[in-house]
């Protein structure tokens, strides 16, 4: 099991460039979620699937944050225009339902730390 | 308003026990998770509450109660690898999001 797998770990970008966030699921996982954490906000639900779909993005800032995932095994998070207040690490979990609605435990990939300046 | 209160902070002793508590108002409840995650790291699953009593895995408890809209984390034998962040999430509403506290930073001491 290789974990959930996100790329970069690091991106320094100038404000005012896009930024690309990647994801790979664990695979047969069947829910992804994209977070972002900040010490102030904790961690805060941008946007999460379901069998590709896009369930709820009520937590995407603003136009300029979107979140795609073409299939079970891919997803990108993308901000453009990039500000300096969208530093933060962003998270991307899975989690696979299993027939238990509730219960199932989100599984983390590393991060990406997202630093604009 | 939904909201999670936990500590900021807290200290402890190497083989200790440490209990880190998690105070909830939701206006639905499916069940209740901790998460541990060390600085630099992810988040990973500890434990996870949907009946009120206490929970035992290993050195590490989790205990529910319902009606107080109250949870701990009880670890015994505390380790300097247990020094690290610990999140209370619940789950509140018909889908699938978390309401998360900020979490509790554990620093365990020699």
């Amino acid at each position: 099991d290789a974990g959930v797998i996100q790329s970069p770990r690091h991106e320094v970008t100038e404000m005012g460039q896009e930024v690309t966030l990647r994801c790979k699921p664990i695979s047969g996982h069947d829910y992804l979620f994209w977070y972002r954490q900040t010490m102030m906000r904790g961690l805060e639900l941008l946007i999460y699937f379901n069998n590709n779909v896009p369930i709820d993005d009520s937590g995407m800032p603003e136009d300029r944050f979107s979140a795609k995932m073409p299939n079970a095994s891919f997803s990108t998070l993308k901000i453009q225009p990039s500000e300096p207040r969208d530093s933060a690490v962003y998270f991307c979990a899975s989690s696979y339902t299993g027939g238990s609605r509730y219960n199932s435990p989100l599984h983390f990939g590393n991060g990406t730390r997202l630093t604009v300046t | 308003g939904q909201n999670i209160d936990q500590p900021t902070e807290m200290t402890a002793t190497e083989g200790a026990i440490v209990q880190i508590n998690c105070t909830y108002q939701t206006s639905g409840f499916n069940g209740l998770f901790w998460y541990q995650q060390h600085a630099g790291e992810a988040p990973t699953f500890l434990s996870y509450n949907v009946l009120d009593g206490l929970e035992e895995k290993g050195r590490f408890s989790s205990f529910l109660s319902r009606s107080k809209g109250y949870s701990y984390l009880l670890l015994k034998e505390l380790q300097m690898k247990d020094s690290a962040s610990y999140l209370c999430a619940v789950s509140g509403g018909n889908n699938r999001k978390l309401i998360w506290g900020l979490g509790t930073s554990l620093a365990v001491n020699p």
